[in-house]
C-alpha cells in the first residue's frame, strides 16, 4: 500500500523557536491533512489541504499542499510550550472497494515536538 | 458535547482471552473506523463501516473482528488477542459514507496482551 515518510521523527527546541516537518509519498494524494496528538488523547485535525499548491494558515501554524501531490510540510512559529505532542501528517485518497468508494487515510510515522521552556 | 468515546481506556489481559473494545459516537456518522497506533509506525487502519451493516478491511486485519450494527457504535473485537496486539487503538468517524474530509478520533484505548 501507500506509504509516507515523515521527518524529523522528533525535535527538541526551544521556545520562541521555529518548527517545521514534511510528508512525502511515493504516490499521490487528493488531500493532506495534519493532525496533532496530545498525550493520552486521540488526534485532532489541525489544517487540511485540498488543492495541490494550496498554502493554508491557522493561527501560527502554516501548511502546504505539495505541487506534484506528494509531498506537505507544516510549519509552527514561535513555539510555545503547550505545541508539545506528536504531529502526524495523513494523506487521503479516494479508493474504490465492492462498487462504492471512500476517503482512505494513509499516516506518517509522527513527528514527536518538545518544547523547554 | 459531540465526541467519539471509547471503553475502556486500559486493559491489561492474557493471549486468547476474548475481548471487546466499545466505540460510540454521537454526531449521527455514517463513516467508523479503527486505527492501532505503535512507535515508528504511525496509525494504520484495521477495518472501516461506510454504514449499519457495511463493514470492510483496512491494512492490518488480521485478528479482529468489527460489527456494524447500528450507526453509533463500532466494536473491535479480539476473538483471541496476541502479545503482538498489544497497541494503542483508535476509533475515528466522520460525516458522510465516504470518510472523506476531517474523521474525528476518540481517546484511545491501551491494550496490553501478556
Amino acid at each position: 500500500g501507500q506509504q509516507l515518510n515523515q521527518s524529523p521523527q522528533s525535535m527538541f527546541i526551544q521556545e520562541g523557536e521555529d518548527v517545521s516537518m514534511n510528508c512525502t509519498s511515493s504516490s499521490i494524494f487528493n488531500t493532506w491533512l495534519w493532525y496533532k496528538q496530545d498525550p493520552g488523547e486521540g488526534p485532532v485535525l489541525l489544517i487540511a489541504l485540498y488543492k495541490a499548491g494550496e498554502l493554508t494558515s491557522n493561527g501560527r501554524l502554516t501548511a502546504q499542499f505539495g505541487i506534484t501531490r506528494k509531498d506537505s510540510f507544516l510549519n509552527i512559529s514561535a513555539s510555545i510550550p503547550s505545541d508539545v505532542g506528536i504531529y502526524f501528517c495523513a494523506g487521503q485518497l479516494k479508493v474504490y472497494a465492492g462498487g462504492t468508494s471512500y476517503g482512505k487515510l494513509t499516516f506518517g510515522q509522527g513527528t514527536i515536538l518538545t518544547v523547554h521552556p | 458535547e459531540a465526541q467519539v468515546t471509547q471503553n475502556p481506556r486500559y486493559l491489561i489481559t492474557v493471549t486468547g482471552k476474548k475481548l471487546t473494545v466499545t466505540c460510540s459516537q454521537n454526531m449521527n456518522h455514517e463513516y467508523m473506523s479503527w486505527y492501532r497506533q505503535d512507535p515508528g509506525l504511525g496509525l494504520r487502519q484495521i477495518y472501516y463501516s461506510m454504514n449499519v451493516e457495511v463493514t470492510d478491511k483496512g491494512d492490518v486485519p488480521e485478528g479482529y473482528k468489527v460489527s456494524r450494527k447500528e450507526k453509533r457504535n463500532f466494536p473491535l473485537i479480539l476473538e483471541s488477542p496476541s502479545p503482538n496486539q498489544t497497541s494503542l487503538y483508535f476509533c475515528a468517524s466522520s460525516f458522510g459514507t465516504s470518510g472523506e474530509g476531517e474523521q474525528f478520533f476518540g481517546p484511545g484505548t491501551r491494550l496490553t496482551v501478556l
